[in-house]
């Protein structure tokens, strides 16, 4: 699976929209893109996935560059809540392929 | 999103003795399980894949005669730590997905091991 690089943490205030940032220049074709994050002593949580086009659910927004070589996770309105540590992951589509790798990830602190 | 329930939350156990930790998939049938390990403050490491009704594939440096893994179903993994020592003690999640239907991956709540 192709390597990813976040930032090591980021800040946001309470309210506005946090942009967490993913290189994955190495990513192949039938790689998709996908988000987790941890709260502090809990079990990853699924917010998104996407292969190439823009993503958009209740939690988060994924856009993904045209080259597919970067991504931006977006949370519309941080909340004191989504205080986790973001992880961007890529991960083959099929077969044996489905085990996730983690990286250090993004810590994000939402500021009151 | 879908639900993966791990018991017990938290384990206290003597050195020597083993400890079983469950993950059931409440509202779907799980095809594949994985199990982590989580140090403070680093991140998951993958410690083993497991298929129902196969053999659990493990990750290189992960012990399978000390980290028993059973798939006996697709609602349930276990993972059993045989001989805990000290150095045992850490934070196991497992995580599990239904990769016939759909590519997320879901995880339970984790469960903190303490070897005494």
């Amino acid at each position: 699976d192709a390597k990813t690089t976040q930032p090591t943490s980021m800040d946001c205030a309470e309210g506005r929209a946090a942009n967490l940032p993913c290189n994955h220049s190495t990513i192949s074709g039938n790689e998709y893109v996908y988000w987790y994050r941890q709260i502090h002593s809990q079990g990853p949580q699924y917010i998104i996935h996407g292969l190439k086009n823009n993503e958009t659910n209740e939690m988060a927004s994924l856009i993904i560059t045209e080259d597919r070589k970067s991504s931006t996770l977006i949370l519309p309105h941080a909340t004191l809540r989504d205080t986790a540590v973001y992880y961007c992951i890529v991960r083959g589509g099929g077969g044996s392929n489905y085990k996730l790798t983690f990286g250090k990830g993004t810590l994000l602190t939402v500021n009151p | 999103g879908a639900v993966v329930s791990q018991h017990p939350s938290w384990v206290i156990c003597k050195s020597g003795t083993s400890v079983k930790i469950e993950c059931r998939s409440l509202d779907f049938q799980a095809t594949t399980m994985f199990w982590y390990r989580q140090f403070p403050k680093q991140s998951l490491m993958l410690m083993a894949t497991s298929n129902e009704g196969s053999k659990a594939t493990y990750e290189q440096g992960v012990e399978k005669d000390k980290f028993l893994i059973n798939h006996a179903s697709l609602t349930l993994s276990t993972l059993t730590v045989t001989s805990a020592h000290p150095e045992d003690s850490s934070f196991y999640i497992c995580s599990a997905g239904n990769f016939g239907r759909n590519t997320e991956a879901f995880f339970g709540q984790g469960t903190r091991l303490t070897v005494v």
